[in-house]
């Protein structure tokens, strides 16, 4: 049974261009969550899917920041005009439940 | 607001010695908590859990004790061994905003010295 996968594992794009982030869930869950690390800093939680539906995304900034789960296929989050304070590791944990989360590898976003 | 903290960002344990790391919260409705590790360059690993309806809980080298009246939890790791160096991140869930998830702590890079 394979992991959480995410790609790219590593993201270059300069100011202003659009970043998509890709999260594939083990196999039968269903819940998906997104979260940042700055660095020197911890996980800071951005938002929680189920399949087709947002849950809260309470921890996304109101602009430019988008997530989705789509019926088929993997988790998308994707980040519009990027700025240099968008640099960091974005990670997704996905769940059968609420009380488990198994962890990707994470995305490093840079923004040069 | 930081409703879960790790206020020792670094520990340097010898050996075979005991590792004891600490982790507070606020809110009181948390319901569950997690240990997570975390190596560079990969993502967080989940090591233990606990109840808020049990104060212990034990692994192996790990065990994870909660002290509800104090709203403190802490992580032992004992015997300490090299491959244990890692950041230790603490997870608290409960309901936030509406919904429930799960609230991190800031880490805490833990060093054993061989």
């Amino acid at each position: 049974n394979a992991g959480v996968m995410q790609n790219p594992r590593h993201l270059v794009r300069r100011r202003g261009q659009e970043a998509r982030l890709r999260c594939s869930p083990m196999k039968g869950h269903s819940h998906v969550y997104w979260y940042r690390q700055l660095p020197e800093e911890g996980l800071k939680f951005m938002v929680y899917l189920q399949k087709e539906n947002i849950i809260d995304e309470s921890g996304m900034p109101k602009e430019r920041f988008s997530a989705e789960f789509p019926k088929e296929g993997p988790s998308i989050l994707r980040i519009q005009q990027v700025v240099r304070g968008d640099s960091a590791a974005y990670f997704c944990a996905s769940g059968k439940g609420l009380n488990e989360q198994y962890f990707g590898p994470g995305t490093r976003l840079t923004v040069t | 607001d930081q409703q879960v903290k790790q206020n020792s960002p670094s520990l340097s344990v010898q050996e075979g010695r005991i590792s004891i790391l600490n982790c507070d919260y606020t809110n009181s409705m948390f319901d569950y908590f997690l240990w997570y590790k975390k190596y560079p360059a990969e993502g967080p690993t989940f090591l233990i859990s606990i109840s808020s309806i049990k104060d212990k809980n034990e692994d192996g080298r790990f065990t994870v004790f909660l002290n509800k009246s104090a709203k403190h939890l802490s992580l032992h790791i004992v015997p300490s061994q090299p491959g244990d160096s890692a950041v230790y991140f603490c997870a608290a869930k409960g309901v936030t905003s509406g919904t429930y998830k799960y609230i991190f702590g800031t880490g805490t890079r833990l060093k054993v010295l061989a």
